[in-house]
């Protein structure tokens, strides 16, 4: 079935610096791809998705481009701020399409 | 307006006890959720329910009952509460062809 790694954090940087959070997925077929973003003691929210291959979701300075070579969906920040100290999930749909799977996680802090 | 809701944000109950927690959308959306979120952010679903049928069950004691009397409600009753069910519950909701999810802001269980 379909699954997802995502690297294992936390992940410490000082304002301004690059972030990379690196995902992989196995999938049957091409579904959509999703980052989610979970401040602390909230619930998740959508950061950005991609649908197809070579596609490039964007949101609040995140990017994740969609590649099929590679099977990733890696996502990048180019000058992170305290702000988006958080805790971010790669997700695909399952196989059957009723739900999404979810990678364990990447706790993300930022220092100023 | 807040768009899934859930009560009560803080529940904590004895081993044993029977309690439920319930969930609301109002993004007239098809299908809810209920996740799991353990101690270390791992996130897993539980089931997933398309108007009022349940179309996913994953291996979740049979002491969790999900119940949904209309489209826009989903609640969550568990019976003889165990020290290991003590995590964040999220409930969640989208359209029927859209994986795009909206989540709750969480109910954190506490077992004693």
């Amino acid at each position: 079935g379909n699954s997802v790694t995502q690297m294992e954090g936390p992940v410490t940087l000082s304002e301004e610096a690059f972030l990379t959070i690196n995902c992989t997925y196995t999938a049957t077929g091409y579904p959509s791809l999703f980052w989610y973003v979970q401040y602390p003691g909230e619930g998740l929210q959508l950061l950005l998705k991609a649908t197809k291959a070579d596609d490039k979701g964007s949101n609040k300075g995140f990017e994740a481009t969609y590649r099929k070579e590679t099977t990733s969906f890696h996502l990048e920040k180019g000058s992170v701020q305290v702000s988006d100290s958080a805790v971010y999930f790669c997700a695909l749909p399952n196989q059957a399409g009723t739900a999404l799977i979810f990678g364990k996680g990447t706790t993300l802090s930022v220092s100023s | 307006d807040t768009a899934v809701s859930q009560t009560p944000k803080y529940l904590v109950t004895q081993m044993g006890n029977d309690k439920s927690i319930k969930c609301e959308q109002n993004l007239g959306h098809d299908t809810m959720y209920w996740y799991k979120q353990d101690s270390k952010k791992f996130l897993k679903i539980m089931f997933s329910y398309n108007n009022k049928e349940l179309i996913i069950n994953e291996t979740v004691p049979n002491r969790f009952s999900p119940k949904s009397p209309d489209k826009a409600h989903l609640n969550l009753h568990i019976n003889s509460l165990e020290l290991g069910d003590s995590a964040v519950y999220f409930c969640a909701s989208s359209q029927e062809t859209s994986y795009e999810q909206y989540f709750g802001p969480g109910t954190r269980l506490t077992v004693t």
